[in-house]
């Protein structure tokens, strides 16, 4: 079965370190990902997306997501985190249809 | 600008009782959806609408069904309420036809059944 794994149930960094985010899937066709966030009490936004092409993605907020097709993994990361990114983080996955996979969440916090 | 929005932001209900959850996007998307989203578990589907009047079953779509009358509004039935319905609700819009299209949220409705 199709399944996105993000392993990191909760993470914590200081403002101003670098910051990278988890996310594996499972099924072998080159699926197309994406990342969203979610602050406390809102809905989702998405901060960057990969279809095809050079598999480093810049996003919204500083983002950036590399795809590694060997590894399977699509992980996100930001290079100085600031206290607003404080939120949830989903990773998501599509193959072929208009349905997306999402992961369980990386609740990430944010020390001054 | 997309937009999606949700009727509620926060509803409280009694066990038994009929709700409705809608969902209204501007974007003309084909696509709608309706997930749940609990602590530890994510997002999961509970239904899909392709198209006007045409539903497709998500993950879990027990207890809940679905009216797609219009292509902007799709909304969610819950017929008989009950605790275990206490969630998070999430819509989702995305456009369709031929790569996997971005999907845009509302800002949730957090339903609590008493």
């Amino acid at each position: 079965a199709q399944s996105v794994t993000q392993p990191d149930i909760h993470i914590t960094v200081s403002e101003g370190a670098s910051l990278e985010l988890r996310c594996n899937y499972s099924y072998g066709a080159t699926p197309y990902l994406f990342w969203y966030v979610q602050s406390p009490g809102q809905g989702l936004q998405l901060l960057l997306k990969y279809f095809s092409g050079d598999t480093l993605v810049q996003g919204i907020k500083g983002f950036e997501a590399e795809f590694k097709r060997s590894q399977s993994s699509f992980n996100l990361r930001k290079p100085s985190v600031h206290w607003s990114d404080a939120a949830e983080y989903f990773c998501a996955v599509g193959y072929n249809t208009d349905k997306l996979i999402f992961g369980t969440g990386t609740r990430l916090q944010v020390f001054p | 600008d997309v937009k999606v929005t949700q009727s509620s932001r926060y509803l409280v209900k009694r066990t038994g009782e009929k709700v409705f959850l809608e969902c209204v996007q501007d974007m003309d998307h084909e696509n709608m959806f309706w997930y749940r989203q609990d602590p530890g578990l994510g997002l999961r589907l509970i239904y899909f609408s392709y198209d006007v009047k045409m539903k497709e079953k998500g993950d879990i779509p027990e207890g809940y069904s679905v009216s797609r009358e219009k292509k902007e509004r799709f909304s969610l039935i819950l017929e008989s309420a009950s605790t275990n319905q206490t969630s998070m609700y999430l819509c989702a819009s995305s456009l369709s036809g031929g790569i996997v299209y971005e999907q845009y949220f509302g800002p949730g409705t957090r339903l609590t059944v008493t």
